[in-house]
């Protein structure tokens, strides 16, 4: 069964880096691509990146100028820094797994339970 | 960017009601479409990928079809559980983009 579970500070200032780690386990990392995907309270869903098993990436270009996904194979985990932050960047973030049956066909099947980020000073 | 636009935002149902969900995007995305279903407090569910195809474990009440520009999500008799939001995403090309939500609730 794969899981992956988000972990990283609850509440950042406006301007700072805004930090998370998912830990993926009951699968490598070293397969599929892995995903972020974040959820201002009471909103609709944003794909913020992924970064593949080759270490390659691809960022909505929304964010790209603030953003770096980066992978740790040894640990099984991948991680999201977002810089400069403001409120508008205040959150549910959720990690997900990107299953492919085929490009370009990419789709989110695990996800992790989420993480409340707060932008606040 | 690909806009997804979903129809109705809300819809108000019964159990045992059949329930239609809406989506179209903004250019042709072949079949490249998928759908989420999303509790309150809860992670994003993947229910259908590829338009049609029913994700493992899904019941069979759940169907979907479409191509090209417009796309629905079929809920043959709704249980309570499925009382949700529900949401498409497209993958055809980046940014991968999702629709505004579809708010199912009990009538």
């Amino acid at each position: 069964q794969v899981q992956l579970q988000e972990s990283g500070p609850g509440l950042v200032k406006p301007s700072e880096t805004l930090s998370l780690t998912c830990s993926v386990s009951g699968d490598s990392i070293r397969s599929y691509y892995w995903s972020w995907v974040r959820q201002p309270p009471g909103k609709g869903l944003e794909w913020i990146g992924y970064i593949s098993y080759l270490g390659s990436s691809s960022y909505n270009p929304s964010l790209k100028s603030r953003l770096t996904i980066s992978l740790d194979t040894s640990r099984n985990q991948f991680s999201l820094k977002l810089s400069s932050v403001t409120a508008a960047d205040t959150a549910i973030y959720y990690c997900a797994r990107e299953a492919a049956a085929g490009s370009p066909s990419y789709y989110f099947d695990y996800w992790g339970q989420g993480a409340l980020v707060t932008v606040s000073s | 960017d690909i806009q997804m636009t979903q129809s109705p935002s809300s819809l108000s149902a019964s159990v045992g009601d059949r329930v239609t969900i809406t989506c179209r995007a903004s250019q042709s995305i072949n079949t490249y479409l998928h759908w989420y279903q999303q509790k309150p407090g809860r992670a994003p569910k993947l229910l259908m990928y590829d338009a049609s195809t029913l994700q493992s474990g899904v019941p069979s009440r759940f169907s979907g079809s479409g191509s090209g520009t417009g796309f629905t999500l079929n809920i043959s008799s709704l249980q309570p559980e499925d009382f949700a939001t529900y949401y498409c995403q497209q993958s055809y090309s980046a940014p991968k983009t999702f629709g505004q939500g579809t708010r199912l609730e009990i009538k």
